[in-house]
């Protein structure tokens, strides 16, 4: 089945320092990525969608300055937490939805990584 | 606008118990998806069902069971014969179908414990 493979699992980091995350399609083409944020006991909120070749697209309240996102394959979408601090800390999640190319139709279903959490001290 | 409503926030039950969970959503499509997650203490969303619009039929697997109300706006989940392991976070979404680009809404979840 498809498989997104997400980078680090778990990362901590200094204060002011940047912090990348990987999500990786391991055996399907993911035209977009979704990046969710979920603090503890909370739901996944959705913080960008991001399109191979094309800038991402933010929901509101997410700074784009802060939160670098780079799609730049149909493999491999990144999500960079620049200059962070202690309130970014929280568990985020990647996801696609496999893309035929053949049909261009969209499989039904989504696929998430593994989630990455992230402790800035 | 798409919303997805789990009104328990918490629910905790003594093995063995039966226990249900509910979800209802607002969407002005008339074609869409609903799905179930799991998401233990790791972390990790474990997917348990889909559901299209056009298809009411309930589903069972093994201890699990969905029940699909269009006529309520709901897609309530129960879990028969609860046990330890079955403890987590449930999360309802909604999806739009057929596109690549519209992202899965979630539901605050539910938190289930089971006690031994």
């Amino acid at each position: 089945g498809a498989v997104v493979s997400q980078h680090p699992s778990r990362v901590i980091c200094k204060s002011g320092t940047s912090v990348k995350i990987e999500c990786r399609s391991l055996d399907f083409q993911a035209t977009t990525m979704f990046w969710y944020r979920q603090f503890p006991k909370q739901s996944l909120m959705l913080m960008a969608t991001s399109n191979e070749g094309s800038k991402a697209t933010y929901e509101q309240g997410v700074e784009k300055d802060k939160f670098l996102i780079n799609h730049a394959s149909l493999t491999l979408s990144t999500l960079t937490v620049t200059s962070a601090h202690p309130e970014d800390s929280s568990f985020y999640i990647c996801s696609a939805r496999p893309y035929s190319p053949l049909t261009g139709v969209a499989n039904y279903g989504y696929t998430f990584g593994s989630g990455t959490r992230l402790t800035v001290v | 606008a798409q919303k997805v409503t789990q009104a328990q926030t918490e629910i905790s039950v003594v093995e063995k118990e039966d226990v249900t969970l509910d979800c209802v959503y607002e969407t002005r499509d008339t074609t869409y998806y609903l799905f179930w997650y799991k998401q233990p203490p790791s972390g990790e969303l474990v997917f348990l069902i889909r559901r299209n619009s056009f298809d009411e039929q309930n589903e069972i697997s093994g201890r699990y069971s969905w029940n699909f109300q269009k006529s309520t706006s709901s897609f309530n989940f129960t879990i028969t014969a609860s046990q330890v392991v079955d403890s987590a976070v449930y999360f309802c979404a909604l999806s739009e179908p057929y596109s690549g680009n519209t992202p899965l809404v979630f539901g605050k979840g539910t938190r289930l414990s089971v006690i031994a």
